[in-house]
């Protein structure tokens, strides 16, 4: 059964702290997402990677960092927590080719930064 | 600003019926359209896809509309279920972007 594996459903922080949100897929996609999920914004994409070390900004990047040092691993990093970072964070991934096509997503990450 | 927009945010419906869910996206460019559901404390799960040079697509209970004038897109399910009771985002993409534009999702309920 293919999988995208987030390793934390549910995190809480303080103001400050460093994060780290992990993402595993075992579908040997070349792309991979971080998405966060907020009432009434719906999906938001924060950074994007198409191949191994390689990353591109999505629509709020700020106060994010992302790593992708193998094909199938790739990190969120919030360097320094805030509360508005408060979040559902979606992890996905996907083949390349003409349509950007179907995203299989993760179960969620539930972030809480007190 | 969101370049797709589900105006709805709830839908509620009675079981048997049919629960029509809306879209409006406003970049021309976007020529792939994707339906997503999600459950609570679940991902979302890919539903149903449409292509630009498809006016309908259907799978089952589910049936995707696209009006490319209007830049409108719909997805009847026929008829609804209690388990189709969830979170429905609409999703589109451009030619060679590797990205999904999201909506802001409908909840639909479906009412026995």
């Amino acid at each position: 059964d293919v999988k995208v594996t987030q390793s934390s459903r549910y995190l809480v922080k303080r103001t400050g702290e460093k994060v780290f949100l992990e993402c595993v897929q075992d579908m040997d996609h070349e792309n991979m997402f971080w998405y966060r999920q907020d009432p009434g914004l719906g999906l938001r994409l924060i950074y994007f990677s198409y191949d191994v070390k390689m990353k591109e900004k999505g629509d709020i990047p700020e106060g994010y960092s992302v790593s992708r040092e193998k094909k199938e691993r790739f990190s969120l990093i919030l360097e320094s927590a805030s509360t508005n970072q408060t979040s559902m964070y979606l992890c996905a991934s996907s083949t390349s080719g003409r349509y950007t096509g179907e995203l299989f997503f993760g179960e969620g990450s539930r972030l809480t930064v007190l | 600003d969101q370049q797709v927009k589900q105006n709805s945010p709830s839908l509620s419906v009675q079981e048997g019926r049919i629960s029509i869910l809306n879209c409006d996206y406003t970049n021309s460019m976007f020529d792939y359209f994707l339906w997503y559901k999600k459950y609570p404390a679940e991902g979302p799960t890919f539903l149903i896809s449409i292509s630009s040079i498809k006016d309908k697509n259907e799978d089952g209970r589910f049936t995707v509309f696209l009006n490319k004038s209007a830049k409108h897109l719909s997805l009847h399910i026929v008829p609804s279920q209690p388990g189709d009771s969830a979170v429905y985002f609409c999703a589109a993409s451009a030619p060679y972007d590797y990205k999904l534009s999201f909506g802001a999702g409908t909840t639909v309920t479906v009412r026995a």
